[in-house]
């Protein structure tokens, strides 16, 4: 099956810096790459997804990017802010077969510092 | 926000006790899930149903026992839980399974 490996599991960084998280993954079939966000307290929340025949998707301040040589994927995020501050969750699957639904990674705390 | 609703939001029981959680769905997916959600493990899948159907039990043990009665509807019965069943129980749909999940809200389960 597939295997996600999420890091870093903690990720502090200034307002105003850029955040990356990266992820990678075990099977090269897999062709969807959706990354959710939870705040404390909260359900976990699609922010952007990315499927296998692009290799860069953007909205507003988010961008995530997949190299399906290497079998990794990262989320970006530009010029932070304090709402920023969640754990965000990568998954990875092949969309449109099989039976065993999302692989998520372990998630990583973004802390974004004042 | 309300697509995907779960009761009760908090449960606090002893292990002897037998309660069942809810979790229901208003997106006309067809495929629901059981997560459990601890600091040990972010998100662990339990089950996930397709068309009512049952298609992965991720070795879970037998005093969590899932129930969809519909495509609308999953139910997560719980009886002699351990004080380290206590995390919280996320259910989540999609359109068909592999699709992108919408979360419920969560159900903060206590085991004492």
């Amino acid at each position: 099956g597939e295997n996600v490996e999420q890091h870093p599991s903690t990720l502090s960084v200034q307002e105003g810096d850029s955040a990356v998280i990266k992820c990678t993954y075990s099977d090269s079939a897999s062709n969807y790459f959706p990354w959710y966000k939870q705040e404390l307290g909260k359900r976990p929340q699609l922010i952007i997804d990315i499927r296998s025949n692009v290799g860069e998707k953007k909205d507003q301040r988010i961008a995530v990017t997949l190299n399906k040589t290497a079998k990794h994927f990262s989320l970006h995020i530009t010029e932070t802010q304090p709402e920023d501050s969640a754990v965000y969750f990568c998954a990875a699957t092949i969309s449109g077969g099989g039976a065993d639904g999302l692989t998520f990674g372990k998630g990583t705390h973004l802390i974004i510092q004042p | 926000e309300t697509g995907v609703t779960q009761t009760p939001r908090h449960l606090v029981m002893g292990m002897t006790n037998k309660k069942s959680l809810k979790c229901e769905q208003h997106l006309g997916h067809n495929a629901m899930y059981w997560y459990k959600q601890s600091a040990k493990k972010p998100l662990e899948l339990m089950f996930v149903y397709s068309l009512e159907e049952r298609v992965e039990n991720n070795s879970v043990p037998s005093r969590f026992s899932p129930e969809c009665p519909n495509s609308s509807h999953l139910f997560l019965h719980l009886h002699t839980l351990q004080p380290e069943d206590s995390a919280l129980y996320l259910c989540a749909s999609s359109h068909n399974v592999r699709d992108t999940q919408y979360f419920g809200p969560g159900t903060r389960l206590t085991v004492l």
